[in-house]
């Protein structure tokens, strides 16, 4: 058990809806980041953020927001929903902000299905 | 650009042997660390093991180990004695100084077979 608590497990969504998934952190660690992880794509960063601050950017789209609150645990928003947008997706956590020694610390995932 | 290549889409090992996953990156940051993380069919990541590129020594975590070459720019992980349930996806990654994102290879669908 990585101590990373993701909720919902399983999300099946129509098109042009709207979710949220939601992330605890593991105990202690002040970052929280969102990756995607689909067939096509391999694992994909999507967003950082760090104690309550947007950190780093990856490959997310406009459709799609999060934010940390200030208990630390963070939620992505995915609206305006398409097919494409169907894959798992994983919030992970570290202690650091950037140091490259630090590994990051999956939850379980959540996998998206939008019919 | 940093990039990381596994190369092996796919290995079947009997059990109990010993096997080695590929994984090379490119990067001109004398700072980074290589991790590697284990994906179940069940989806979950779990991370494995963990080298800096200044460890003199190479990294091991109970059957695990990993084969760095830092100027080949290599960090092969090493599985011994497999076990059937060592059958999962396994992705190298890596993560720079002053990075705030993880960089994953594509991955190696590892099989043990009985």
């Amino acid at each position: 058990d990585s101590g990373v608590t993701q909720t919902p497990k399983h999300l099946i969504t129509a098109t042009g809806q709207r979710v949220t998934l939601r992330c605890s952190p593991r105990s202690g660690d002040l970052s929280v980041y969102w990756y995607q992880q689909s067939l096509d794509q391999g694992l994909q960063f999507l967003i950082q953020y760090y104690n309550g601050e947007e950190r780093a950017k990856g490959n997310i789209l406009e459709r799609f927001s999060a934010q940390q609150f200030p208990d630390l645990h963070s939620e992505l928003n995915l609206s305006s929903l398409e097919l494409g947008d169907s894959a798992l997706y994983f919030c992970a956590s570290s202690v650091t902000r950037d140091s490259h020694n630090s590994p990051l610390h999956f939850g379980n995932g959540t996998r998206l299905t939008v019919t | 650009a940093q990039k990381i290549t596994q190369t092996q889409p796919g290995m079947f090992v009997q059990e109990k042997e010993a096997v080695t996953l590929d994984c090379t990156y490119d990067t001109s940051d004398p700072s980074y660390g290589l991790f590697w993380y284990k994906q179940p069919s069940s989806g979950e990541m779990i991370f494995l093991i963990y080298q800096g590129s200044y460890d003199q020594q190479n990294a091991t975590e109970g059957r695990y180990s990993l084969n760095f070459q830092k100027a080949r720019k290599s960090a092969n992980l090493v599985i011994s004695a497999s076990q059937l349930g060592d059958s999962a996806m396994y992705f190298c990654a890596m993560r720079f100084q002053g990075a705030q994102k993880l960089v994953f290879g594509q991955g190696t669908r590892l099989t043990i077979n009985p």
